[in-house]
């Protein structure tokens, strides 16, 4: 079945650091990939999204490129803040809309 | 105002209590879903739904039920709360109809279960 494997946290990186987090697919067909994120105390909101190959969703300086030859959605920004302090989750969804599958989230702190 | 509402935001109970946490949307979807966030475990879905005569359960249904009053409004039930449910509840819902749809949460109702 689909699912979603996320790289494992704790993360913790320095203000100004880069940030790359893992995030590879196992779905039949075409899915749509997500990354949310979750800061403290509250729901999880859309970052960005890809609906299809080589698509590169991007926001807040965030990116992730959709890459199908390595069933991958890799989250990078190249100067993270301490407010980008949150969870994020990988997620998809197949070409149906019906279910979404999450990743396992990764806690990312940010330190000054 | 928040598009989707959780209540309540906190609740502290009883094994054996029966629980109910309540979702209202403004956002004019039709379907509904109901997960469950556990450290390490991110998120499982419980119930979904995709009009209010169409329930369908999740990965993780047992011990609980739902029920979908109006097109707005989705409640979760724990008919007799044990301590493994204690956890973070959100709802969500997405816009019907699209494939590349994207899910929007409550901002989560967390339980526990003493």
């Amino acid at each position: 079945g689909d699912s979603v494997t996320q790289m494992e946290g704790p993360v913790t990186l320095s203000e100004e650091a880069f940030l790359t987090i893992n995030c590879t697919y196992t779905a039949t067909g075409y899915p749509s990939l997500f990354w949310y994120v979750q800061y403290p105390g509250e729901g999880l909101q859309l970052l960005l999204k890809a609906t299809k190959a080589d698509d590169k969703g991007s926001n807040k300086g965030f990116e992730a490129t959709y890459r199908k030859e390595t069933t991958s959605f890799h989250l990078e920004k190249g100067s993270v803040q301490v407010s980008d302090s949150a969870v994020y989750f990988c997620a998809l969804t197949a070409n149906t809309g019906n279910q979404f599958y999450f990743g396992t989230g990764t806690s990312l702190t940010v330190i000054p | 105002d928040a598009d989707v509402t959780q209540t309540p935001r906190n609740r502290i109970t009883k094994t054996g209590k029966r629980i109910m946490l309540e979702c209202s949307q403004t956002k004019g979807h039709d379907r509904m879903y109901w997960y469950r966030q556990d450290p390490g475990l991110g998120l499982r879905l419980i119930y979904y739904s995709f009009d209010v005569k169409d329930i369908n359960k999740g990965e993780i249904s047992d011990g609980y039920s739902v029920s979908r009053q109006a097109q707005a409004k989705f409640s979760l039930s724990l008919e007799s709360a044990i301590p493994n449910q204690t956890a973070l509840y959100f709802c969500a819902t997405s816009h019907p109809g699209l494939a590349h749809t994207e899910l929007f949460f409550g901002e989560g109702s967390r339980l526990t279960v003493l």
